[in-house]
């Protein structure tokens, strides 16, 4: 199984709104990152995850506040977001964040926000 | 500042010519290197990963690296319409994990 999930697949929300977007990996991997993908430019990191503990922050604006619950499982909190936070946002998984082997994406959720 | 590079594209190719993506990269250190094809809307997904220097084929892929170049390539064979995406070049220089993309080549192909 080398599936990411990511939940929901749409999203619309409102500039005051509080939302969370989630995803998971059943591959034992141990890292897993968030990245934000606007149209027509490559994914950008938002957020590394290492063995459940936060390793890299992109310089991303408090709105967005991510959490590792467990080793299978990301949330993304959003919070009182701007028009222009709306894109694909991405969720993937690695063995470890210091392998050299390839990340796995999920199917990502598509973010409006109004 | 590590860079990848490649051309934006779009890239134009008909159907059954071999498409050629190209990606050079800055940093000497890297050790992995990945393409990605990505359709529009959709996440990107691995075509090809390769590690060492020389080429690596799986089915009408092949992916070339040459280090000392710091050039990645990847070429598709007997190219069809659904080959039609953005590919991202994408290597792994060691820093945590991080992947640094390239601008991503968008390639068409023609019936």
């Amino acid at each position: 199984d080398t599936e990411v999930t990511q939940t929901p697949k749409h999203l619309v929300m409102g500039m005051t709104n509080k939302k969370s977007l989630k995803c998971e990996q059943h591959m034992g991997h141990r890292a897993m990152y968030w990245y934000k993908q606007k149209a027509k430019k490559p994914p950008e990191l938002m957020f590394v995850y290492s063995y459940e503990k936060l390793s890299i922050n992109e310089s991303v604006p408090s709105r967005f506040s991510p959490e590792c619950p467990n080793s299978s499982l990301l949330n993304l909190h959003l919070h009182a977001l701007q028009p222009e936070d709306s894109a694909l946002y991405l969720c993937a998984s690695s063995q470890a964040p210091d392998s050299l082997r390839q990340q796995y994406f999920g199917p990502g959720t598509r973010l409006t926000v109004t | 500042q590590k860079e990848v590079e490649q051309n934006s594209g779009p890239l134009s190719v008909p159907e059954g010519a071999i498409a050629s993506l190209n990606c050079t990269y800055s940093d000497r250190v890297s050790q992995s290197f990945f393409w990605y094809r990505q359709y529009s809307g959709k996440s990107p997904e691995l075509i090809m990963s390769i590690y060492s220097n020389g080429d690596k084929e799986d089915g009408r892929f092949t992916a070339q690296l040459n280090k000392a170049s710091q050039y990645v390539s990847l070429l598709i064979r007997d190219s069809q319409p659904s080959d039609s995406a953005t590919y991202l070049c994408a290597v792994n220089p060691g820093l945590g994990g991080k992947l640094i993309f390239g601008q991503g080549t968008e390639l068409s192909v023609k019936p």
